[in-house]
């Protein structure tokens, strides 16, 4: 199995810019999560589905971000217009039914670097 | 409300030292308990797990048991590789979710 994919590793985009980040899940997995992690803050739950719904989008930071998920194969999050202080490495991560009690799946993440 | 409260690094030891790395949490109920671990520029991947009060996870000679009467699962390792430098985290289940801990940087000295 090839694991979590993200596309691209890295973006670097100017300020008001829109950046749009993928993420492929572990096939057979029903539930998907993004994660932002910076020095700061942490590693921060941004978003996550379970088949294919959003069940919980508390940790967005603001209607700059938004995520989707058309299919149980690919998940997007984007940011329109980013800013600066949105540079962090931005995981996905996947999981099998009953993540409570089983690991999760990360990514390599996304470096993102707004100037 | 719920958190995971760990050690604050960063936390240097020579080859062969001896580790711990505490972990207390605040939870309802009887969640899950987990140790994920980062390399230097991949993201987090499981170390260890134990799922109810009194198991034991163990991997990779790190190994840290459930305790529900102190509310710690503590990371220990006897004998310590610098291949073990890495950024450590503490975390635990809630609901469908994991919440982790701010985690913990280790070095190793040769």
């Amino acid at each position: 199995d090839a694991g979590v994919i993200q596309s691209p590793r890295h973006e670097v985009t100017e300020m008001g810019q829109e950046v749009t980040l993928r993420c492929k899940p572990i096939s057979g997995h029903d539930y998907l999560f993004w994660y932002r992690q910076t020095m700061m803050r942490g590693l921060e739950l941004l978003i996550y589905f379970n088949n294919n719904v959003p069940i919980d989008d508390s940790g967005m930071p603001e209607d700059r971000f938004s995520a989707k998920m058309p299919n149980a194969s690919f998940s997007t999050l984007k940011i329109q217009p980013s800013e600066p202080r949105d540079s962090a490495v931005y995981f996905c991560a996947s999981g099998p039914a009953g993540p409570s009690y089983n690991e999760q799946f990360f990514g390599p993440g996304t470096r993102l670097t707004v100037l | 409300g719920n958190s995971v409260t760990q050690m604050e690094g960063p936390v240097t030891l020579s080859e062969e030292a001896f580790l711990t790395i505490n972990c207390t949490y605040t939870a309802t109920g009887y969640p899950s308990l987990f140790w994920y671990v980062q390399y230097p520029g991949e993201g987090l991947q499981l170390l260890l797990k134990a799922t109810k009060a009194d198991d034991k996870g163990s991997n990779k000679g790190f190994e840290a048991t459930y305790r529900k009467e102190t509310t710690s699962f503590h990371l220990e390792k006897g004998s310590v590789q610098v291949s073990d430098s890495a950024v450590y985290f503490c975390a635990y289940s809630s609901a469908s979710k994991i919440i982790f801990g701010s985690g913990t940087r280790l070095s190793i000295r040769p």
